[in-house]
């Protein structure tokens, strides 16, 4: 079963830049694509963007200024960095394994969030 | 950018009846394939989101067969034909033609 966990400082001062880290357990990072989403305290999801494991990526519109997500195969793990962060960055962010949609048996190019971590609280805050 | 805008944000229901959640696109979410891009999903309380329905009216791998997704274009809706107990918490519809969009979730509780 593949397993991700979340990780990196739980407070950050503004205009810094937020560093995470999903470490992959369970099962290899190739071949596969990994996103990352957050969730504002009380508030919805937001896609914050993807990387596929031969490092091509895609990013939320919103963020992509100040965005980075890098995948490394020999740690089997991935990462993200969000420069210039203010208290709106706060959040619980959760990275997550996509997985090939199925289709009559037969397995497709779609693919949706299929493994969720469990999130990780980061605050914004001098 | 694409918008999604889900109705209504609350949705109080009774065990055993139906419930019926609608999500809406700023524009079309048909594929050139021909599927619709668009996901549902659920975050069950203290717990990450999980995946009930993909293109528009797939479910996912043991997903109750009370869970029914519909729609086209730019309209759809997630029906729950007989809700249970188990079902409550926040449900996001998201489109994935044009990078990735979350609705603003539509929260499902027990009357």
């Amino acid at each position: 079963q593949v397993q991700l966990q979340e990780s990196g400082p739980g407070l950050v001062k503004p205009l810094e830049t937020l560093s995470l880290t999903c470490s992959v357990s369970g099962a290899s990072i190739s071949n596969y694509y990994w996103g990352w989403i957050r969730q504002p305290p009380g508030r919805g999801l937001e896609y914050i963007g993807y990387v596929y494991y031969n490092g091509n990526t895609d990013y939320s519109p919103s963020l992509k200024s100040r965005l980075t997500i890098s995948v490394d195969t020999s740690k089997n793990q991935f990462s993200m960095k969000l420069n210039s962060v203010t208290a709106a960055d706060t959040a619980t962010y959760y990275c997550a394994r996509f997985t090939p949609a199925v289709i009559g048996g037969v397995s497709t190019r779609y693919w949706y969030f299929g493994f969720w971590g469990r999130g990780t609280l980061v605050t914004v805050s001098s | 950018d694409i918008v999604m805008t889900q109705s209504p944000l609350s949705l109080p229901v009774t065990p055993g009846e139906p419930a019926s959640i609608s999500c809406r696109s700023s524009q079309s979410l048909l594929h050139r394939f021909g599927y619709f891009y668009l996901d549902w999903y659920v975050q069950k309380p203290g717990q990450p989101p999980q995946i009930l329905i993909y293109l528009g009216s797939t479910r996912a791998s043991g997903v109750p067969d009370r869970f029914i997704g519909s729609g086209s274009g730019t309209d759809f809706t997630l029906t729950i034909t007989r809700v249970e107990a188990e079902d409550v918490g926040v449900y996001y519809c998201m489109q994935t033609l044009q990078t990735r969009t979350f609705g603003q979730g539509t929260k499902v509780e027990i009357k």
